[in-house]
């Protein structure tokens, strides 16, 4: 089991909400990645860290931002969330070496 | 720009069966891997098998192998024996070596295996 987390899992908020979405690793990845994936369950590169203090924006723009203060956090912050937000948000860790990513269970957003 | 297709959005497959998922990929890079993720209903992604380009020979876990063909940038994954848990999506994923290692995900296969 890979040692991933993200919180919440499930967030239902009103239009104009400011959120923050949690994930931490234990296993001392420099790599993480944020993920959106929509409706049909592709998976869209929003946000990705190759370190502390290191953050680039993927390639589907994004209205939300990261911050990478300490290798294990990689939090992602919406600051005046919309209905378009509504999405399904995967974080993922990188192992060096053989490249395979860890991903956290998920969380799902939900903008009224 | 490199990219990863997966021409199948569904799949189904009756238990103890074998199914074959497609991949394609485009990239002029020498170096790279592939990769196999799957993604079960409301559960985590988890890696299914890895591939190095540079080596020959097919990588193969228990159950699950792959074909793959580097001069036609293909990446087929056979599940043998197909069980229930294997219900799940099915992404196609590459990763350059060089430059940002950036990951390149397909838009998956949904695979559904019946009892």
């Amino acid at each position: 089991e890979a040692d991933i987390y993200q919180t919440p899992r499930y967030l239902v908020i009103g239009t104009g909400k400011k959120i923050t979405l949690e994930c931490s690793q234990t296993m001392g990845h420099d790599k993480m990645y944020w993920y959106q994936q929509d409706p049909g369950m592709e998976l869209h590169l929003i946000h990705y860290s190759y370190g502390v203090n290191s953050t680039e924006k993927g390639d589907l723009s994004s209205e939300s931002t990261v911050s990478r203060i300490r290798t294990e956090h990689f939090p992602l912050t919406l600051e005046s969330a919309r209905p378009s937000h509504t999405s399904q948000y995967l974080c993922a860790s990188r192992r060096e070496g053989t490249g395979e990513l860890f991903f956290g269970e998920g969380s799902r957003l939900t903008v009224l | 720009a490199q990219t990863v297709t997966q021409s199948q959005p569904e799949m189904s497959v009756q238990e103890a069966e074998t199914v074959t998922l497609s991949c394609t990929y485009d990239t002029s890079e020498n170096n790279y891997y592939l990769f196999w993720y799957k993604q079960p209903p409301s559960r985590q992604m988890i890696l299914v098998i890895r591939q190095e380009a540079y080596k020959q020979q097919n990588a193969t876990e228990n159950r699950f192998s792959v074909n793959f063909q580097k001069a036609a940038k293909s990446f087929s994954l056979k599940i043998s024996d197909s069980q229930l848990g294997d219900t799940a999506m099915y992404f196609c994923a590459f990763m350059t070596t060089s430059g940002t290692y950036k990951y390149i995900f397909g838009t998956g296969t949904r695979l559904k295996v019946l009892a």
